[in-house]
């Protein structure tokens, strides 16, 4: 009964490098959600997924940031190129989606970005 | 649209009661309450549904008013496992493909 699952838990880049953060659903669920939270802030939306659709991404910054879900495999966020403040904690969730009575959301642990 | 989370913070001693509000300009189909403790992931606690329904914890109370967009989470004889962050999410439309947006939080200490 695995839960939202997140890899890596913490991750530290140099600034211009790439940072690849993975987020594996719970079973069932076909809908993943990226969010952003910097210290004692919210939770900021970035993008809605559900597999090989992105379905709502107004929340992405429109350069260096990507997103996907494949058929096979975890969903991926992907920054490019990383700055100083891309330093956040970036958590994912999932759900079964609209349509199929209480939508709610499971997060995983979070991966903790850090860019020196 | 953010909803709009009131107060933003609340200090109370355990034992004692809390009222967390949460509104939106914007007809709601569902509200969604989390919990977030320091350094970990928000955890759920309770959907509640345009018509009533609602799934969620045992011990954590909520209601809904869609004719003001408004939801309120109660907590009552509260315990120091109930500090936290917790943060309001809305929905707006069951049918769409629509994203939850959270509220800023509501920081809740409970001193012993």
């Amino acid at each position: 009964n695995a839960g939202v699952m997140q890899n890596p838990r913490h991750l530290v880049r140099r600034r211009g490098q790439e940072a690849r953060l993975r987020c594996s659903p719970m079973k069932g669920h076909s809908h993943v959600y990226w969010y952003r939270q910097l210290p004692e802030e919210g939770l900021k939306f970035m993008v809605y997924l559900q597999k090989e659709n992105i379905i709502d991404e107004s929340g992405m910054p429109k350069e260096r940031f990507s997103a996907e879900f494949p058929k096979e495999g975890p969903s991926i966020l992907r920054i490019q190129q990383v700055v100083r403040g891309d330093s956040a904690a970036y958590f994912c969730a999932s759900s079964r989606g609209p349509g199929q009575g209480y939508n709610e959301q499971f997060f995983g642990p979070g991966t903790r970005l850090t860019v020196l | 649209q953010q909803p709009v989370q009131s107060p933003q913070a609340v200090i109370l001693r355990e034992g004692e009661d809390a009222v967390i509000n949460c509104s939106s300009s914007k007809a709601l189909y569902s509200v969604h309450w989390y919990r977030q403790k320091h350094g970990e992931a928000p955890v759920f606690l309770m959907i509640l549904l345009k018509g009533g329904e609602q799934k969620g914890h045992e011990k954590i109370s909520a209601s809904f008013n869609e004719k003001k967009q408004q939801s309120s989470l109660y907590l009552t004889a509260s315990q120091l496992s109930y500090s936290g962050t917790y943060f309001c999410g809305t929905e707006r439309d069951q049918n769409r493909d629509d994203k939850i947006i959270f509220g800023k939080g509501t920081r809740l200490h409970i001193l012993p």
